[in-house]
């Protein structure tokens, strides 16, 4: 079964500021997920690779097979990125394994 | 652009009370899933359903859980007699499942809070 950490588990910046979010994961996967949950509970999908590097707009994802981990970068950090990110691995029979997320608030 | 809906948003019922929790996945989507999160913890898969029939479930999904894809549209999570810890954030998600692989992005639906007194 594989487990997912991320850390920090916390993170307040302020805005502007370029954050960084990481996520490793126990057992080899096909696919890495990013994800973010709105305070009224909803999930966005940001991001699934299994490989390299995806960027849109301001947020970057990447992965590194070998070391089984995965990182978000958001540049130029804005209030209204201040969301719940969650990294979630798998999804295809078995569903996905998801993270504990990392709550991220962006002060003004 | 297409989304995955659900209904009700929330559900409030009694301890050992049927509920049948209802999702409207994208329409060419072939993969589908349950998934719950109890308050202040994290998501959990429950199920995943594909060609009309469950693919995988977790130990969480035990007897009193059911899922059916009754016609061709909605796709439906039953529990059959509600326990207190059946409290929580149900979420349906569906996937494109490209052709040789069904690792897609999944997209999710609002979700249903269900509240068992």
């Amino acid at each position: 079964k594989n487990e997912v950490e991320q850390s920090p588990q916390n993170l307040t910046a302020q805005e502007g500021e370029f954050i960084t979010i990481n996520c490793s994961y126990s057992v080899g996967i096909s696919a890495l997920h990013w994800l973010q949950q709105h305070p009224g509970g909803g999930i966005v999908s940001l991001f699934m690779l299994s490989s390299g590097k995806k960027k849109h707009g301001r947020l970057i994802a990447t992965i590194n097979i070998q070391e089984k981990h995965s990182s978000l970068h958001i540049t130029a950090s804005h209030p209204r990125d201040s969301a719940v990110y969650i990294c979630a691995v798998g999804g295809g029979a078995d569903g996905l394994t998801f993270g504990k997320g990392t709550h991220l608030i962006i002060q003004p | 652009e297409p989304e995955v809906t659900q209904t009700p948003s929330h559900q409030v019922t009694q301890m050992g009370q049927e509920v049948i929790l209802r999702c409207v996945p994208i329409s060419n989507h072939l993969y589908f899933y349950w998934y719950r999160q109890i308050l202040g913890q994290k998501v959990e898969f429950l199920v995943s359903f594909y060609n009309n029939e469950i693919s995988e479930k977790s130990e969480i999904f035990d007897d009193q859980f059911s899922v059916e894809r009754p016609d061709g549209s909605n796709f439906t999570l039953k529990i059959r007699s509600t326990k207190l810890e059946d409290s929580a954030m149900y979420f349906c998600a569906s996937n494109g499942g490209r052709m040789g692989t069904s690792y897609n992005e999944q997209f999710f639906g609002p979700g249903t809070r269900l509240t068992v007194l």
